[in-house]
């Protein structure tokens, strides 16, 4: 099992520019969910999709965030446009199941 | 609102040491409880959990402490190896998808 699989490990953009970040979650997983973590604020929920449809998208911080789960093993977080605000690393989970997820290695995304 | 949080940000422990990391919660509702190990550059990692029927579980080296009654969680780790230095995470589930993540608290172990 490889895991979630996260794209790419490190992200430098300039500001105003579009960003894509990409998720392959686990084979068999029906819920992924995409966090950001900073050190302000620690572990925030950005949106949740359970059998590829968005559930819950009230931690996507604004109109400037989108995020799509066109079948069951991509998910993609867009950002456009980019600020530097939004440096952060940007981890994807996947669960099986209401209970525990399994973590990617998490994208860096820096904003200059 | 309510949160998950930890007593202390940091903890330093002697190698070979057992090692207590602590978490309070405030809602008597969630009824599971994970810990996570997060190393440099890594993205969290599951390390045991506990369902709120349960006041104890054990697994490799690790114990996980639920006392509902004061809503307080503890994750104890034994004869702490180098390895174990991490930011550790414990999170609750409402009864929901959502899992709600503590502050961390960060676990150096001294050689």
């Amino acid at each position: 099992d490889a895991g979630v699989i996260q794209s790419p490990r490190h992200e430098v953009t300039e500001m105003g520019q579009e960003v894509t970040l990409r998720c392959k979650p686990i084979s068999g997983h029906n819920s992924l969910f995409w966090y950001r973590q900073t050190m302000m604020r620690g572990l925030e929920l950005l949106i949740y999709f359970n059998n590829n449809v968005p559930i819950d998208d009230s931690g996507m911080p604004e109109d400037r965030f989108s995020a799509k789960m066109p079948n069951a093993s991509f998910s993609t977080l867009k950002i456009q446009p980019s600020e530097p605000r939004d440096s952060a690393v940007y981890f994807c989970a996947s669960s099986s199941s209401s209970y525990g997820y399994t973590f990617g290695s998490g994208t860096r995304l820096t904003v200059v | 609102g309510e949160s998950v949080g930890l007593h202390l940000p940091t903890l330093s422990v002697q190698e070979g040491d057992n090692s207590i990391i602590n978490c309070a919660y405030s809602n008597s509702a969630s009824d599971y409880f994970i810990w996570y190990k997060q190393e440099s550059g890594k993205g969290p990692q599951f390390i045991i959990d506990i369902r709120s029927n349960m006041d104890k579980r054990q697994g490799q080296r690790v114990t996980v402490l639920l006392n509902k009654t004061v809503k307080h969680l503890s994750l104890q780790i034994a004869a702490t190896q180098p390895g174990d230095s991490a930011v550790y995470f414990c999170a609750e589930n409402r009864h929901d998808y959502k899992l709600s993540f503590g502050a961390g608290t960060t676990v150096t172990v001294r050689a």
